[in-house]
């Protein structure tokens, strides 16, 4: 399968600053990659689709001058939380698709756990 | 809009016991993919199995199988010979036609079902 890979996996952070986090396509080429943020206990709730070499696409309610998505790479998309508050603690991750048309799947990163102080 | 439901929020299956996680889905898309994938406490999200549609037999992969019943509208996830290492969250999700850009397509997730597997 297609392996995609996330940095950091868990990072602590003061309030005010930024947090950088990196998504990568390993073995493929991903033309998009999508970013989610999952509460406790909760299912994944998409944030925004990034496409290589255009703006990202953000969903109703999530601040893109909050969260900075540029996908510079076919093997790499950031997310960068800017100005982070407490409230912003939670669990990232994100996807890249791997195949064309039916057979299009998303191959998931391991996360990273961001804690805002 | 599309829907996907899990009515189950939490299982508890014996080991090496068979377990069907159930997964109920509502579109109007007349072409689409449904996907399970496993969460470990970790946290990573681990692709299992994809059925497509219009596709005409359930699929396989291992120990997993999809029991597809399109005009019900459920794709439920059947684990063979269940294994303490299956103790994790499942997530049920639907591809359809809703357009990201450069010919990839969202996702709609489930809210999970947490699989116990008891020694």
């Amino acid at each position: 399968g297609a392996v995609v890979s996330q940095h950091p996996s868990r990072v602590i952070c003061k309030s005010g600053t930024s947090v950088k986090i990196e998504c990568r396509s390993l073995d493929f080429q991903a033309t998009t990659m999508f970013w989610y943020r999952q509460f406790p206990k909760k299912s994944l709730m998409l944030m925004a689709t990034s496409n290589e070499g255009s703006k990202a696409t953000y969903e109703q309610g999530v601040e893109k001058d909050k969260f900075l998505i540029n996908h510079a790479s076919l093997t790499l998309s950031t997310l960068t939380v800017t100005s982070a508050h407490p409230e912003d603690s939670s669990f990232y991750i994100c996807s890249a698709a791997y195949g064309t048309g039916a057979q299009e799947t998303q191959y998931f990163g391991p996360g990273t756990r961001l804690l805002v102080l | 809009a599309q829907k996907i439901t899990q009515t189950q929020p939490g299982m508890f299956v014996q080991e090496k016991e068979a377990v069907t996680l159930d997964c109920t889905y509502d579109t109007s898309d007349p072409s689409y993919g449904l996907f399970w994938y496993k969460q470990p406490s970790s946290g990573e999200m681990i692709f299992l199995i994809y059925q497509g549609s219009y596709d005409q037999q359930n699929a396989t992969e291992g120990r997993y199988s999809l029991n597809f019943q399109k005009a019900r509208k459920s794709a439920n996830l059947v684990i063979s010979a269940s294994q303490l290492g299956d103790s994790a969250m499942y997530f049920c999700a639907m591809r359809g036609t809703a357009y990201s850009g450069a010919g990839s397509y969202q996702l709609t997730f489930g809210k999970g079902t947490k699989l116990s597997v008891i020694p």
